[in-house]
């Protein structure tokens, strides 16, 4: 148990669907980020958010929208995905003061778009 | 562009040693992450370095050469459950994390 938790873990979907995944620290921590993680290839950071404040934003298509109403909790809302949007989502937070910061990561939804 | 390598796949034999190398291409350098990650579960921090040198956390250690861009992990006594992808990560400038694809380690009785 690494102090963040994901729901739900898995999530099958049609291309026309509206789904929302979640994700909670119980850290403490000011930082929250998603990261899509596909079979062999490295983590994607997809968005960062640094005390509700998003700051990243890499080029991820309008399909994908992030909410962060605290700096406890962060969604990821999906529509209109594409089958190659399967993957294994990852969600992580960190305390940003310099130095180290790491990151802590969830368990992850692992999702398929049909 | 910035870049990590890391082997796809490694094994290894129980009560060995195995070490797992990483190289990095990055546009700065604030520090190196090593994450272990089980199939299906999610990527827990093993280790970090910003100094060069050899940092020892019980059967496992990490070594860093800032000047040859170059990292190892470093497992001893190896156990069935230390199976799992080993992820390298690097800090740049700009304290972005750029990550390596991970290594598979399958360890054999």
């Amino acid at each position: 148990e690494t102090g963040v938790t994901q729901t739900p873990r898995h999530l099958v979907m049609g291309m026309t669907n509206k789904k929302s995944l979640k994700c909670e620290q119980h850290l403490g921590h000011n930082a929250m980020y998603w990261y899509k993680q596909s079979a062999k290839k490295p983590l994607e950071l997809m968005f960062v958010y640094n005390f509700k404040e998003q700051t990243e934003n890499n080029s991820v298509p309008s399909r994908f929208s992030p909410e962060c109403p605290n700096s406890s909790h962060l969604f990821l809302h999906l529509h209109t995905l594409q089958p190659e949007d399967s993957a294994l989502y990852l969600c992580a937070s960190s305390q940003s003061r310099g130095g180290e910061e790491t990151q802590y990561f969830g368990p992850g939804t692992r999702l398929l778009v049909l | 562009g910035q870049n990590i390598d890391q082997p796809t796949e490694m094994t290894a034999t129980e009560g060995a040693i195995v070490q797992i190398n990483c190289t990095y291409q990055t546009s700065g350098f604030n520090g190196l992450f090593w994450y272990q990650q089980h199939a299906g579960e999610a990527p827990t921090f093993l280790s970090y370095n910003v100094l060069d040198g050899l940092e020892e956390k019980g059967r496992f250690s990490s070594f860093l050469s800032r000047s040859k861009g170059y990292s190892y992990l470093l497992l001893k006594e190896l156990q069935m459950k230390d199976s799992a992808s080993y992820l390298c990560a690097v800090r740049d400038s700009n304290y972005q994390l750029i990550w390596g694809a991970g290594t598979k380690l399958i360890i054999k009785p």
